[in-house]
């Protein structure tokens, strides 16, 4: 058990749909994060959150639009994405940047998501 | 950010000691050396973390040189269930969000 929740596990879209990801954490950190991970790629860190502010966003193309309403959710509100953002989207959470003794980062089960 | 170097793969065998070495030349004052693990369709997770010298805990230990520019991971007497990609990670510890994964390191396990 992690502590990070992500759903749904499994997204088959089209490219014109619009639908969300979800992620919860139930480890009383401050910091959460969206990853990307294609096959057979390193891990992209795709945007931060500290505090519930944006802190950081990888140049990551509009189409992916985060949403955090409180420290314990994290939302990913994706539309008319492209077959080449067919990924594993991972969620994690983290005690830190500001006032973390580790920046140990949880990570959730991921999503896969299959744009058609 | 300090940039990181791991062979791309490793083979071992079960009962076997496994040591996974990270380069990490330009490493900074303030960094700290992380690794995790990730198995095939799973978020990565946390191993072990170290600053200097030696670090055990229950899973492995991190052996860190005087010079800090490399480290090893060392896995005592791994088992089939260890196979996973393994990621050295190098940051400072108030910049949490700034982690890079490199490609990491593919360990196989053979029985």
């Amino acid at each position: 058990e992690t502590g990070v929740t992500q759903t749904p596990r499994h997204l088959v879209m089209g490219m014109t749909n619009k639908k969300s990801l979800k992620c919860e954490q139930h480890l009383g950190h401050n910091a959460m994060y969206w990853y990307k991970q294609s096959a057979k790629k390193p891990l992209e860190l795709m945007f931060v959150y500290s505090l519930e502010e944006r802190v950081e966003n990888n140049s990551v193309p509009s189409r992916f639009s985060p949403e955090c309403p409180n420290s314990s959710h994290l939302f990913l509100h994706l539309h008319t994405l492209q077959p080449e953002d067919s990924a594993l989207y991972l969620c994690a959470s983290s005690q830190g940047p500001s006032g973390g003794t580790s920046y140990e980062q949880y990570f959730g089960p991921g999503t896969r998501l299959t744009v058609t | 950010l300090a940039k990181t170097t791991q062979p791309i793969s490793m083979d071992s065998y079960e009962g076997q000691e496994v040591n996974i070495t990270c380069s990490h030349n330009n490493i900074a004052t303030n960094d700290y050396i992380t690794w995790y693990q990730q198995f095939p369709s799973q978020g990565p997770r946390f191993i072990i973390q170290g600053y200097k010298t030696k670090v055990t805990n229950e899973v492995a230990s991190l052996f860190i040189p005087a010079d800090r520019k490399s480290s090893t991971l060392s896995l005592p007497r791994v088992s089939l269930s260890d196979t996973a990609v393994y990621y050295c990670l190098v940051g400072e510890m108030d910049s949490s969000y700034k982690l890079i994964f490199g490609s990491g390191t593919r360990l196989l396990v053979r029985p």
